[in-house]
């Protein structure tokens, strides 16, 4: 069965500091993977997603995330981390074929950002 | 204007009463579906409709209808609310093309079931 473990349910780095937010999934076969941010009271934003090719993948306000398929994982980074990236961050796994159209939802990781 | 917008924004109700959550995309997406979120639980699926035809069930869909009213409208009902249906809960749209698909996701209703 699919699913997604994101490890860490809350973070807290320092503006201008380096991050990086884990993501490891559980799929029988190249799935499809999106991180989505939630800023406090929003809807969900796509940041980034990996289909196919290139296993590193850039996103939206300077976020890039690696698939690794030996380690099953998809984690985020971003070399910098500004005070308006504090939000919460969703790892998902889409299926391929029948299952396209599905998606699966870590529980989130909260980000919080220190001045 | 938004692409997906969801109605009402915010909502407060008592146990036992019928409760509809509505959501309306301009995006010509045929592909809709209805999530709610718990804190520390993330995003469970409801019940998706791949077009106006088409209802599935996800994987919380107990003590839920839904009805695809037409391709932009994707509608959820809650027929006897109760206070653990107290949750934020997200409509989304998608289209797949080339193989792929990718979910947009409106700003959520915050329903409390008293």
């Amino acid at each position: 069965a699919q699913s997604v473990t994101q490890p860490d349910i809350h973070i807290t780095v320092s503006e201008g500091a380096s991050l990086e937010l884990r993501c490891n999934y559980s799929y029988g076969a190249t799935p499809y993977l999106f991180w989505y941010v939630q800023s406090p009271g929003q809807g969900l934003q796509l940041l980034l997603k990996y289909f196919s090719g290139d296993t590193l993948v850039q996103g939206i306000k300077g976020f890039e995330a690696e698939f690794k398929r030996s380690q099953s994982s998809f984690n985020l980074r971003k070399p910098s981390v500004h005070w308006s990236d504090a939000a919460e961050y969703f790892c998902a796994v889409g299926g391929r074929g029948s299952t396209l159209g599905r998606l699966y939802f870590g529980r989130g990781t909260q980000l919080t950002v220190w001045p | 204007d938004a692409d997906v917008t969801q109605t009402p924004r915010n909502r407060i109700t008592k146990t036992g009463k019928r409760i509809m959550l509505e959501c309306s995309q301009t995006k010509g997406h045929d592909r809709m579906y209805w999530y709610r979120q718990d804190p520390g639980l993330g995003l469970r699926l409801i019940y998706y409709s791949f077009d106006v035809k088409d209802i599935n069930k996800g994987e919380i869909s107990d003590g839920y209808s839904v009805s695809r009213q037409a391709q932009a409208k994707f509608s959820l009902s809650l027929e006897s609310a109760i206070p653990n249906q107290t949750a934020l809960y997200f409509c989304a749209t998608s289209e797949a093309s080339m193989g792929t698909d990718t979910q947009y996701f409106g700003p959520g209703t915050r329903l409390t079931v008293l």
